[in-house]
């Protein structure tokens, strides 16, 4: 099966509210995680990325937390904008050229 | 523009046909993949190139032949597909392997 997964399929969002994005990874050796964002007809776009030697990353609008002890990864979205709504993916680095993909979130931000 | 561009956009072949997928990375990264992408299904990782040599082949059906002939291109060469190859097949690139993969926009598929 698949080595990273993502606890809900969809999110429902208020314009303006903060999204949480879990993810769960299985391979504790993994020690390079991406989050990508997904619009559609379109390909994955990077959004941030978190190594194995840190617990939080920040971007514009963005936080990626990594606990390696539970293996869970989450994306913190701030003030969700409906330009938001896309299907979110994390991925795990299995080694030098493997990414391994969640199956992905479908965020809807309502207005 | 992402700086990987996939042609076409959209494909429809029937199982008799051969057709090419191309993609080229406008990024001068040396690392090359293809991902295919099912509905409701995880990115499913298809081959890998670094410096134009094959590095990972994840267990793909031989009716997919992927060629790089640079570092700059890659082609998929689809031949006596089948109705369930149909999906959103990805190319993507990286500066080596441990980092962040960017992506095409895809060529939809169309198996009949």
């Amino acid at each position: 099966g698949e080595s990273v997964g993502l606890h809900l399929p969809t999110l429902s969002v208020q314009e303006g509210d903060n999204s949480i994005i879990n993810c769960a990874y299985s391979n504790s050796a993994s020690d390079y995680f991406i989050w990508y964002k997904q619009e559609s007809g379109k390909g994955p776009q990077f959004i941030i990325d978190i190594r194995s030697n840190m617990d939080k990353r920040q971007g514009q609008r963005v936080t990626v937390l990594l606990n390696k002890t539970v293996k869970h990864l989450s994306l913190q979205i701030a003030a969700t904008q409906p330009g938001d709504s896309a299907v979110y993916f994390c991925a795990e680095n299995l080694n030098d050229y493997k990414l391994s993909f969640g199956a992905g979130t479908t965020v809807t931000v309502r207005a | 523009e992402t700086g990987v561009t996939q042609t076409p956009r959209h494909l429809v072949m029937g199982m008799t046909n051969k057709k090419s997928l191309k993609c080229e990375q406008h990024l001068g990264h040396n690392a090359m993949y293809w991902y295919k992408q099912s509905a409701k299904k995880p990115l499913e990782l298809m081959f890998v190139y670094s410096l134009e040599e094959r590095v990972e082949n994840n267990s793909v059906p031989s009716r997919f032949s992927p060629e790089c002939p640079n570092s700059s291109h890659l082609f998929l060469h689809l031949h006596t597909l089948q109705p369930e190859d149909s999906a959103l097949y990805l190319c993507a690139s990286s500066q080596d392997g441990f980092a962040e993969a960017f992506f095409g926009q895809g060529t939809r598929l169309t198996v009949v």
